[in-house]
């Protein structure tokens, strides 16, 4: 079945650094990839998605290309903020007869002023 | 322009009973999904209401039920409450059945099952 696997966290650092959070997925066709933020005792927000392969995703400095030969999905940002601070989930929507997301585990972030 | 809205926020539950959490999609959408995401775990998909009718569902059993009335919103039940149901449960909403559009979320409804 349908997957997503992200890098396991807690991931801590210093304000200003570079961000990259692993996101892989298994699912047949093509399915539409996303980026959500969930910030402390919020529901999701999407932070980001693409919708078809080597598309680029981007919002709020943060970036992310769906590349199928990999099937990968990283999330970047190249200089974070302690606003940054939250919870990352990555999630596929497979398509055709299937229309539900399936989420990665997440990965917390946190940043250090 | 109204996001998704949930309720009730908080609720607690004693095991055995029976539970309805509510949500009215974002202006403008006519699809919702229900989502249950346990403490440090991601969502997982409930099921997809659209036009009235459950649409997908995913792996939750028969306990887990719910309705879509004309105006959108819906209701999700749980009844015979266990202790492993106590969650954030999250709706979710988009305009259509598309793959590529974009579902928002509510802020979700923390139920503690005692």
């Amino acid at each position: 079945g349908d997957s997503v696997t992200q890098m396991e966290g807690p991931v801590t650092l210093s304000e200003e650094a570079f961000l990259t959070i692993n996101c892989t997925y298994t699912a047949t066709g093509y399915p539409s990839l996303f980026w959500y933020v969930q910030y402390p005792g919020e529901g999701l927000q999407l932070l980001l998605k693409a919708t078809k392969a080597d598309d680029k995703g981007s919002n709020k400095g943060f970036e992310a290309t769906y590349r199928k030969e990999t099937t990968s999905f990283h999330l970047e940002k190249g200089s974070v903020q302690v606003s940054d601070s939250a919870v990352y989930f990555c999630a596929l929507n497979p398509g055709g007869s299937a229309r539900q997301l399936t989420f990665g585990s997440g990965t917390q972030l946190t940043v250090l002023p | 322009d109204a996001g998704v809205t949930q309720s009730p926020t908080h609720l607690i539950k004693t095991r055995g009973q029976q539970v309805t959490l509510r949500c009215s999609p974002k202006s403008g959408h006519d699809t919702v999904s229900w989502y249950q995401q346990a403490l440090g775990q991601g969502p997982q998909f409930i099921f997809q209401y659209y036009e009235e009718e459950e649409r997908q569902r995913g792996n939750f059993p028969d306990r887990f039920s719910g309705h879509q009335f004309p105006n959108y919103s819906s209701e999700l039940n749980v009844n015979a409450l266990l202790l492993g149901d106590s969650a954030l449960y999250l709706c979710a909403s988009s305009r259509g059945l598309g793959s590529g559009n974009t579902i928002y979320f509510g802020e979700g409804s923390w139920l503690t099952v005692v």
